[in-house]
């Protein structure tokens, strides 16, 4: 199985920062890693797909980096309804489907 | 607008068989380009996926839950189910359907889960 673990598992910071989460494969995936964010009692939603393409209606605010077992989500200017938990997952194995433990954002 | 509304019982007694609904509207279920899957949420913890069928009956399950878990699709309405046989307490989760589908980039195909249902949670105690 393909592990992905984030790094920090939670995060304080304020509305205006910049902000980078994590997210580190097992193996060797390509670019195959999407980030969703989730808010409490929320289904997840879809914000990055193929490590840095960003889905129609996400803000620009949000991007994505990285290639092989490294990646990145990174928020440029956090805004109020930015604070929630962000999962990356991979979809380099179609038969095992793995997200990430989650870095829950909340405000300082 | 395509959307994904689950159902079904809130409260399974262990050992029983946990059965759960994905209604799919404003689109086919019958699209070449869409799995349609389930996704798992314990309480306080994080997203596991269970498994995925393709309108064909096409199925891919997590290998964890591989012995317990059956996913099916029926086209004449626009659903897909979920059973999980025998629970436990540890199924107690919330339950979300979701569609699969991809996009092409550079001859290459990128597949991600882009429509959720709202989650259904269900309780396994007796």
């Amino acid at each position: 199985d393909i592990q992905l673990t984030q790094s920090p598992s939670s995060l304080s910071a304020s509305v205006g920062d910049r902000v980078t989460i994590t997210c580190r494969a097992s193996q060797n995936i390509r670019n195959y890693l999407n980030w969703y964010q989730q808010k409490p009692g929320k289904a997840p939603k879809l914000l990055i797909f193929a490590a840095s393409s960003l889905q129609g209606g996400v803000p620009s605010r949000f991007s994505g980096s990285g290639s092989g077992t490294d990646f990145t989500l990174t928020i440029s200017s956090l805004q109020p309804e930015d604070f929630a938990t962000y999962y990356c997952q991979q979809s380099y194995s179609t038969l095992l489907y793995t997200f990430g433990q989650g870095t829950k954002l909340d405000i300082k | 607008q395509l959307q994904l509304q689950e159902s079904g019982p809130g409260l399974v007694k262990p050992s029983e068989t946990l059965s759960l609904t994905c209604t799919v509207s404003g689109g086919s279920i019958s699209s070449s380009r869409s799995y349609w899957g389930w996704i798992r949420q314990p309480p306080g913890k994080g997203l596991e996926w269970i498994g995925s069928v393709f309108y064909s009956g096409t199925t891919y399950y997590n290998p964890s839950l591989r012995s317990r878990v059956t996913i099916s699709v029926d086209t004449s309405k626009n659903q897909f189910s979920l059973n999980v046989s025998s629970v436990i307490a540890a199924d107690t989760a919330v339950y979300f359907c979701a569609r699969r589908t991809y996009r092409s980039l550079s001859d290459y195909y990128y597949y991600y889960m882009d429509v959720w249902g709202n989650g259904t949670t269900v309780t396994v105690s007796s």
